[in-house]
């Protein structure tokens, strides 16, 4: 149990389709990060949030839309993804002011067709 | 800009070998550094860090000295189990909320019992 839950685990869609990503963290952190995994590529910082204010956007394009309702919530939104944008999801949350993700979320596997 | 290089993987060892993963870095500023591990199936979790100079972290047995006179934060252990296989990934931190937050690409590690 790692404190940040996310789901799905698994994710197969087309690209005309929209779903969304949800993460959840009960661990009375208020900052959360989205981060996108893929093969032989570094981890990518794609979106932060503190206090539930974006203060980080790493130019994702816009098919991907990030959503922070509250501090323990946060969702990705997706639309007309690519199949460049297969890859792992990985969300994070720390404290504010600790400068790095704590906690990270077991991930959300995403596979366009 | 800053960057993290880690040794080329998959490291394999027998149970009770030392571990060695290397990391160095640039940085503009003064880094904090970080190691995560990620286990078979899960997301990242933050093994240990350091903040300053010749800080030393540790955690689960695995130790790592902030050296900056060699841009380095090595990762040692002195006996691997069969259960520390898992990708290894050193990180820096330049600024707070995960700004200029940069993963290293990762070393995957097998240890044989």
């Amino acid at each position: 149990e790692t404190g940040v839950t996310q789901t799905p685990r698994h994710l197969v869609m087309g690209m005309t389709n929209k779903k969304s990503l949800k993460c959840e963290q009960h661990l009375g952190h208020n900052a959360m990060y989205w981060y996108k995994q893929s093969a032989k590529k570094p981890l990518e910082l794609m979106f932060v949030y503190s206090l539930e204010e974006r203060v980080e956007n790493n130019s994702v394009p816009s098919r991907f839309s990030p959503e922070c309702p509250n501090s323990s919530h946060l969702f990705l939104h997706l639309h007309t993804l690519q199949p460049e944008d297969s890859a792992l999801y990985l969300c994070a949350s720390s404290r504010t002011g600790e400068g790095q993700p704590q906690h990270f979320g077991d991930g959300t596997r995403l596979s366009i067709l | 800009g800053d960057s993290v290089t880690q040794m080329e993987g998959p490291v394999t060892l027998s149970e009770e070998a030392f571990l060695t993963i290397n990391c160095t870095y640039t940085a503009t500023g003064y880094p904090s550094l970080f190691w995560y591990v990620q286990y078979p199936g899960e997301g990242l979790q933050l093994l240990l860090k350091a903040t300053k100079a010749d800080d030393k972290g540790s955690n689960k047995g695995f130790e790592a000295t902030y050296r900056k006179e060699t841009t380095s934060f090595h990762l040692e252990k002195g006996s691997v189990q069969v259960s520390d296989s898992a990708v290894y990934f050193c990180a820096l931190s330049d600024l707070g909320y995960g700004q200029n937050f940069v993963f290293g690409p990762g070393t995957r590690l097998s240890v044989l019992p």
